[in-house]
């Protein structure tokens, strides 16, 4: 039941870039910062970046992100074989009562 | 290093309850709400709620109002989340994560925990 719609899967070569997109409403990312999540297989998420476009210490400076209206992007580039995961958009909604929710989760495969 | 170690693999029964505890470390327990989250085999993340564990205070999502219960012990700098009435589809792997320092309410989560694996079988 996410309420944020993200692409199922994105590809690329080593060393290009992919941008993956996170669509959502007015009642979530049109009012709240975006935080993005990756996910190594068979692990818990990692945060990569939060309030829109802040890198956390020690996440490289090839994964950015971006919001615009009621979207919000993240861009890897340089793309390296151990970015190979699935990576979800995060924010919050305030439609009912204000709670959290993630988009459907994109598969970045690095070809 | 700021860490979060949860419990171990759950197998219960149907109409069973199940909790999951979460060990923090590395920073003060009662700075930083704990969320959970939880993700059904080769699914996404679904937010459960989170719990002030400075006093205790709870906000769960409406999917899990009347049969989930966030709980802590700061005494040890653990929090729990019991999910009762359990069903096959709450079969799942179970995460408490770090969110944003009291009285900050709504931001990011950062670490995780490593998940607790909850089988749901007759």
């Amino acid at each position: 039941q996410s309420v944020l719609t993200q692409p199922p899967s994105v590809s690329a070569a080593p060393g290009q870039k992919v941008t993956i997109s996170c669509s959502g409403s007015s009642s979530n990312i049109g009012k709240n910062f975006v935080s993005w999540y990756q996910q190594l297989p068979g692990t818990a998420p990692k945060l990569v970046i939060y309030d829109n476009n802040k890198r956390p210490s020690g996440i490289p400076d090839r994964f950015s992100g971006s919001k615009s209206a009621t979207s919000a992007t993240l861009g890897i580039t340089g793309l390296q074989t151990g970015d190979e995961a699935d990576y979800y958009c995060g924010t919050w909604d305030s439609s009912l009562s204000v709670g959290g929710v993630f988009g459907t989760g994109t598969k970045v495969t690095v070809l | 290093q700021v860490q979060l170690v949860q419990s171990g693999a759950e197998v219960k029964k149907p109409g069973a309850s199940v909790k999951v505890s979460c060990e923090a470390s590395g920073y003060t327990f009662t700075g930083y709400y704990i969320h959970w989250v939880r993700q059904a085999p080769g699914q996404g993340l679904e937010w459960m709620g989170w719990i002030n564990p400075k006093n205790g205070g709870t906000n769960y999502a409406q999917n899990f109002q009347g049969r989930v219960s966030m709980t802590r012990n700061t005494s040890i700098s653990t929090a729990y989340m019991e999910l009762g009435r359990l069903r096959s589809d709450d079969a799942a792997v179970y995460y408490c994560a770090r969110a944003t320092p009291i009285p900050i309410l709504y931001g990011w989560f950062d670490p995780w925990g490593q998940g607790t694996l909850v089988t749901v079988s007759s």
